[in-house]
């Protein structure tokens, strides 16, 4: 059973960066693409971008001047940096699988249970 | 770009009832890369359907995806309380390579 854990800081100031790690476990990040995924409180879902295992990146064009993420397929784990934050970030941020090959392709079948990232000075 | 519409914002039904949860693409989209995920409170969305027409590992049969081109639908039979949740529909592939409707709420009482 793949199994996905969101790590990072509670709260962070305005003007800074927030940073944000994912463990997988149960399955390797070798071979497939991961998603970052945000929920502001009490709205709908946005795609962040995702990063390949090998390194590669696709950033949602509203986010990506303040984006970047990285891989480290030794650690199983993958990362989120969302720059110069404001309150509009403050949200639930997920980490999660997608299927980028086979009849799932391009949908998302494993999710993290979600960290809460407050922005507040 | 492409946006997804979800219709009804929110409905109340009863338990036995049918839900029919509407998704409408602003352009003609592959079914294939079309999904549906339920969100309970405080949860994780979990997958419901893909390729508009699949259920995922686990998902009751009274779960049904359909649609193709620009209108995908969800139905959901013989409703049970449990089924109290926002259904989101989403799109892989288009000029935000991901993107998601904004949700239906439905209500069971």
């Amino acid at each position: 059973q793949v199994q996905l854990q969101e790590s990072g800081p509670g709260v962070v100031k305005p003007s800074e960066t927030l940073s944000l790690n994912c463990t997988v476990s149960g399955k390797s990040t070798i071979g497939y693409h991961w998603s970052w995924i945000r929920q502001p409180p009490g709205k709908g879902l946005e795609w962040i971008g995702d990063i390949f295992f090998t390194g590669s990146t696709t950033y949602n064009p509203s986010l990506a001047s303040r984006v970047t993420m990285s891989i480290d397929t030794s650690k199983n784990h993958f990362s989120l940096e969302l720059k110069s934050v404001s309150a509009a970030d403050t949200a639930v941020y997920y980490c999660v699988r997608e299927r980028s090959s086979g009849p799932h392709f391009g949908s998302f079948d494993y999710w993290g249970q979600g960290t809460l990232a407050t922005v507040s000075s | 770009e492409d946006v997804l519409t979800q219709s009804p914002r929110a409905l109340s039904l009863s338990p036995g009832d049918r839900a029919i949860l509407s998704c409408r693409a602003s352009q003609k989209i592959r079914g294939d890369f079309l999904a549906w995920y339920q969100q309970k409170p405080g949860q994780a969305p979990r997958p419901l359907i893909y390729g508009a027409t699949n259920r995922a590992t686990g998902i009751s049969d009274r779960f049904t995806g359909s649609g193709s081109g620009t209108d995908f639908t969800l139905t959901i039979s013989r409703l049970e309380p449990d089924d109290s949740a926002v259904y989101y529909c989403q799109h892989y592939g288009g000029s935000v390579r991901y993107s998601f409707g904004q949700g239906t709420k439905l209500e069971i009482k």
